[in-house]
């Protein structure tokens, strides 16, 4: 994903409701895809995996959808928690080994 | 199994100083990688280490360097501290081509 420097966007949901989190990633060349968690004073939490071969793939609670066609990958939640609310980093590998390049994040906040 | 484990969790230092950072990955995990935070420019890769080589390199001046050990324990050193370089590290250790899984951080200060 783009660093879009550290304006951070924020998605603001009810409990019980579904997220979207969006990310355009940069690299064509991308081959795998993680999208992470944060919360505050943590590091980043791994939350599920996606391969360029697959366009989608499910976990609990969380579906991560990618579109190698316009280089954009989103993160679903249903049912979302107050355990949550945190920033959500995408993060591609294009590069034999592990070297992520991350997005600029995206602070989901939730509602009681 | 245990996380992996960076040391220490904070750390105030003077400019001009330098710092060793210590990251212990999860057992069997022979790639560790190197990120820094900042509210400016986000997570930025430094560098990643696997069997004690340095194989992929972020672009981050000289003054930032690291390495492994045979155990796969690494280690990040900043020499000549400038107030720019105050930022939460975070280690990530993976196996071959599989999910990188982070430390806590150590939140570096330099005054």
């Amino acid at each position: 994903g783009e660093s879009v420097g550290l304006h951070l966007p924020t998605l603001s949901v009810q409990e019980g409701d579904n997220s979207i989190i969006n990310c355009a990633y940069s690299n064509s060349a991308s081959d795998y895809f993680i999208w992470y968690k944060q919360e505050s004073g943590k590091g980043p939490q791994f939350i599920i995996d996606i391969r360029s071969n697959m366009d989608k793939r499910q976990g609990q609670r969380v579906t991560v959808l990618l579109n190698k066609t316009v280089k954009h990958l989103s993160l679903q939640i249903a049912a979302t928690q107050p355990g949550d609310s945190a920033v959500y980093f995408c993060a591609e590998n294009y590069n034999a080994g592990n070297m992520l390049t991350f997005g600029g994040g995206t602070r989901l906040m939730v509602k009681p | 199994k245990a996380g992996v484990t960076q040391t220490p969790r904070y750390l105030i230092k003077t400019r001009g100083q330098q710092v060793t950072l210590s990251c212990s990955p999860i057992s069997g995990h022979r790639s560790v990688s190197w990120y820094q935070q900042t509210p400016g420019q986000g997570l930025q890769f430094l560098f990643e280490y696997f069997s004690e080589t340095q194989r992929n390199k972020g672009n981050f001046p000289g003054r930032f360097s690291g390495r492994q050990f045979s155990n796969s324990r690494s280690e990040m050193n900043v020499s000549t501290l400038e107030l720019g370089d105050s930022a939460l590290y975070l280690c990530a250790s993976s196996l071959e081509g599989d999910e990188a899984f982070f430390g806590q951080g150590t939140r570096l200060t330099v005054v």
